[in-house]
């Protein structure tokens, strides 16, 4: 079955840019997603079909995909991104990464 | 603004089924633009893909699931149900029920994509 793979933890201090990986066997011809989920609350989906951000989404989130790996990058980090960030990806199922805790030091 | 309703037992006993009901508001479950789903997350985990419909037809499930699944659909009431049997501790979790936008592959052919709308999950817990 298919796998994708995430950093357990990332920490980066406030103003600086976060930078979060998800791998996976050609992952770059899939579509990627982003979701990210606060303590106690349901996840937000932030980045989907690579790059793209829904309504709502600061511009500090951005994304690309290309060979194995898929990036969220965060720029200029605020400690209201502190959260646990996943990726999606579809191989015949619905993939999800394991998940990244991002603390925000 | 289309949202989702989780409800159902918040207790379930070990080996009987788990039954949940996702009610949509502001939006139709019958729209020709999405597919709906299922995910859950154990207490402390990650997120587990459960099922994935079409309100017309076809369905994907997760194959670590699939022989415990069932889904229905109402689209008298805008709702959809989870049904899950032989519960164990294992499948302890927020459940989430959600929404996906449809994606094409080079076919032409759609598929699940992201899930843009979530709702605020129902916790379950199996125990005697």
């Amino acid at each position: 079955s298919y796998e994708l793979t995430q950093p357990p933890s990332v920490s980066v201090s406030p103003g600086q840019t976060a930078t979060i990986t998800c791998s996976g066997d050609k992952l770059g011809d899939k579509y990627a997603c982003w979701y990210q989920q606060k303590a106690g609350q349901s996840p937000v989906l932030v980045i989907y079909q690579d790059y793209k951000r829904p309504s709502g989404i600061p511009e500090r989130f951005s994304g690309s995909n290309s060979g194995n790996t898929a990036t969220l990058t965060i720029s200029g980090t605020q400690a209201m991104d502190e959260a646990d960030y996943y990726c999606q990806a579809w191989d015949s199922s619905v993939v999800f990464g394991g998940g990244t805790k991002l603390t925000v030091l | 603004q289309l949202q989702l309703q989780e409800s159902g037992p918040g207790l379930v006993k070990p080996s009987e089924t788990l039954s949940l009901t996702c009610t949509v508001s502001g939006g139709s479950i019958s729209s020709t633009y999405y597919y709906w789903g299922w995910i859950r997350q154990p207490p402390g985990k990650g997120l587990e893909w459960i099922d994935s419909f079409y309100y017309s037809g076809g369905t994907y499930y997760n194959p670590s699931l699939k022989s415990r699944v069932t889904i229905s659909v109402d689209t008298s009431k805008n709702q959809f149900s989870l049904k899950l049997t032989s519960v164990t501790a294992a499948d302890r979790a927020v459940y989430y029920c959600a929404r996906h936008v449809i994606y094409y592959d080079n076919s032409g052919l759609p598929y699940p994509g992201a899930f843009d709308i979530w709702g605020q999950g129902t916790k379950v817990t199996v125990s005697s």
